[in-house]
């Protein structure tokens, strides 16, 4: 079955770029209608949509991290990627990668990364 | 951005009882809706999706309805592995929004 799983480094200094990867496995990103979707969740609160990616490359953000964030996806590596930049502590949260199926919701889950943003 | 608003937001319990919980949106979503499950330390879990359909795999005592812009989950017999934090989520327009959530505690 399809696995999302999460990677990058856990702690990440102010003022610089957090940077994650989602590697998918037991199929190809490139399959079905799906987008490729980032979520993050603050410590013991709860969770707020990041954007997500379609396998074209279109792009959709949330309005109040749109200026920070960039999804990509690298097809040949079936993987995808969130960069968000000027971080701050207000950005120390789980981030976690999920598919997302069309009309359906967020049905595949990564376990979750936790980033912490601290000099 | 539609709100969703959650209610309650912390919710007691007994094995075996029937419990609903609610998710208004501030404006139509039509039936752009789904349900998640959270237990401490996991990725949320799809439940419903549609408003009202199961996601495969999901026990049958899970429903969900909707009526214009209220949705309701309800679990008919509580299970001890049913005691954990549910999301509302719309998906009908961008940014896509989740409810504060309700935390079913054991009472």
């Amino acid at each position: 079955q399809v696995q999302l799983r999460e990677s990058g480094p856990g702690l990440v200094k102010p003022s610089q770029t957090l940077s994650l990867s989602c590697t998918v496995s037991g199929d190809s990103i490139s399959s079905g209608d799906f987008s490729w979707t980032w979520i993050r969740q603050h410590p013991g609160k709860g969770l707020e949509w990041i954007g997500h990616i379609f396998k074209t490359g279109g792009t959709y953000y949330n309005p109040s991290l749109e200026s920070r964030v960039a999804i990509s996806v690298d097809t040949s590596k079936n993987h995808f990627s969130l960069s968000l930049t000027s971080v701050t502590a207000a950005d120390t949260a789980v981030y976690y990668c999920a598919r997302d199926v069309t009309l359906v919701g967020m049905d595949v889950w990564g376990q979750g990364t936790t980033v912490t943003v601290s000099s | 951005d539609i709100q969703m608003t959650q209610s309650p937001s912390t919710l007691s319990a007994s094995v075996g009882d029937r419990v609903t919980i609610t998710c208004r949106a501030s404006q139509s979503i039509g039936n752009s809706l789904a349900w998640y499950q959270q237990k401490p330390g996991k990725a949320p879990k799809l439940l419903i999706y549609l408003a009202s359909s199961l996601e495969s795999g999901v026990p049958p005592r899970f429903s969900a309805s909707e009526s214009g812009t209220e949705f309701t989950l309800s679990i008919s017999s509580l299970q001890p592995d049913d005691f954990a934090m549910y999301y509302c989520q719309q998906y009908s327009r961008y940014p896509y929004t989740f409810g504060l959530g309700t935390k079913l505690e054991i009472k």
